[in-house]
């Protein structure tokens, strides 16, 4: 069975400051998917980066980064100079394969509230 | 602009009734799937569908049902015998891309008086 966890139910920082969301899975699959996506208070969810599991390159996209270590099985996603416009749900979610991202498991997802 | 509409955004029912969510898309793409989201918790699948006229249950499909009789639509009905049925639903379609994306809509807030 797979699982996400996502620990940090809520985080509340000021403007500008760094921010790292964690992201722990638990899979027996030795090829995976991991995935981050951003809730704004809109309502859908945004696709914001996906990683396979046998490239543990990290990746950076102007202010987001993302650190994949496999040997903590971890996918954590680090926001710097954070923004009001930051202020979403995060959730991370992880799969097998693919074709099936749709039936992937979900973590409870990380509220961060970023304040002027 | 390309995209998942759902409809309504909000809807209150009472007990005993079946209420059905509309999701449209225009992206042409084939999968498409519903989940439920509740406060504080990840996102739980309803059902899917990878093709027309066909779909699957998902894990917590007791007390909905669903059709897939047009590429772009893909309506979810809860019915009278779901127990608990307020919640959020959010309706998604897959990119046929190799990266797996998933496009969402922006929900639909059921609401059971």
């Amino acid at each position: 069975a797979q699982k996400v966890t996502q620990a940090q139910t809520e985080i509340s920082v000021v403007e500008k400051e760094d921010v790292t969301l964690d992201c722990v899975y638990e899979t027996r699959d030795t090829t995976y998917y991991l995935f981050w996506y951003k809730q704004p208070p809109s309502g859908e969810l945004v696709f914001l980066i996906r990683r396979n599991s046998f490239d543990e390159q990290n990746e950076i996209s102007g202010r987001y980064s993302w650190n994949f270590q496999k040997s903590t099985s971890s996918f954590n996603f680090t926001i710097t100079a954070s923004q009001v416009v930051d202020s979403a749900v995060y959730f991370c979610a992880l799969t097998r394969d693919v074709t099936n991202a749709g039936k992937s498991t979900f973590g409870d997802g990380t509220t961060l509230t970023v304040k002027p | 602009d390309g995209g998942i509409t759902q409809s309504p955004k909000y809807l209150f029912r009472k007990e005993g009734q079946n209420v059905t969510l509309s999701c449209e898309q225009n992206l042409n793409h084939d999968a498409m799937y519903w989940y439920r989201q509740d406060p504080g918790q990840g996102l739980r699948l309803i059902y899917y569908s990878q093709i027309v006229n066909d779909f699957q249950k998902g894990d917590i499909a007791e007390g909905y049902s669903v059709s897939r009789e047009k590429k772009e639509s893909f309506p979810l009905t809860v019915t009278s015998a779901q127990k608990n049925p307020t919640a959020f639903y959010l309706c998604a379609s897959r990119s046929p891309q190799t990266t797996g994306e998933l496009f969402f809509g922006e929900g639909s807030r059921l609401t059971v008086l």
